[in-house]
């Protein structure tokens, strides 16, 4: 089945910095790869997903890209907030099965 | 418009009783999810339900799960004699298209079951 491995587990940075989380999955045949920001005492919201026939999305500061051939995708913040700080999940699927998600990367954002 | 909501949003539960948790999805979403989120981990999959009908339930941890959605709607996911490796938060998710076309997930805020 599918396996998705997500780094780092915890990340800060500056506010107005940039950050990059990164996964990788180990199923060719996973299609869509949507990632999620939860908060504590909230669900995961979705923030951003691609499709296997795009290579790079993009939606104002975050932006996700993929990589078919290494099988990995990552997410990219830019211009990072403190509202940013969140806990940041990747996520994998093909269709007929349930979303594999990755453990997490705890977000710090610093003023 | 109105998201996934689940109630209780908190459960408490002795070791040994019965709880149901309830998932109200978004209007007209055919697919509903059930996970379960460990403390400082990424939702792990239970079961699945198009429609009425549950397609898959290989994730439930055992025999003491049981999950339905007898109208194609709302959705119980009951758990008999807790245990406290049953302690987690219970997410559910809803989508508006059936699993064999890949669409995209929304979230209900979950429950977190502590069983003492």
């Amino acid at each position: 089945g599918e396996n998705v491995e997500q780094h780092p587990s915890t990340l800060s940075v500056q506010e107005g910095d940039s950050a990059v989380i990164k996964c990788t999955y180990s199923d060719s045949a996973s299609n869509y790869f949507p990632w999620y920001k939860q908060e504590l005492g909230k669900g995961p919201q979705l923030i951003i997903d691609i499709r296997s026939n795009v290579g790079e999305k993009k939606d104002q500061r975050i932006a996700v890209t993929l990589n078919k051939t290494a099988k990995h995708f990552s997410l990219h913040i830019t211009e990072t907030q403190p509202e940013d700080s969140a806990v940041y999940f990747c996520a994998a699927i093909q269709a007929g099965t349930a979303l594999i998600f990755g453990k997490g990367t705890t977000l710090s954002v610093s003023s | 418009g109105a998201g996934v909501s689940q109630s209780p949003r908190y459960k408490v539960a002795k070791r040994g009783q019965d709880v149901a948790l309830r998932c109200d999805p978004i209007s007209g979403h055919v697919s509903l999810f059930w996970y379960q989120q460990a403390l400082g981990q990424g939702p792990e999959f239970l079961t699945y339900f198009q429609n009425e009908a549950q397609l898959d339930k290989s994730g439930l941890p055992s025999d003491r799960f049981f999950a339905e959605r007898p109208e194609g709607s709302v959705s119980t996911l009951k758990i008999q004699r807790t245990q406290q490796e049953d302690s987690a938060v219970y997410l559910c998710a809803s989508s508006l298209l059936p699993l064999n076309s890949v669409h995209e997930q929304y979230f209900g805020p979950g429950t977190r079951l502590t069983v003492t």
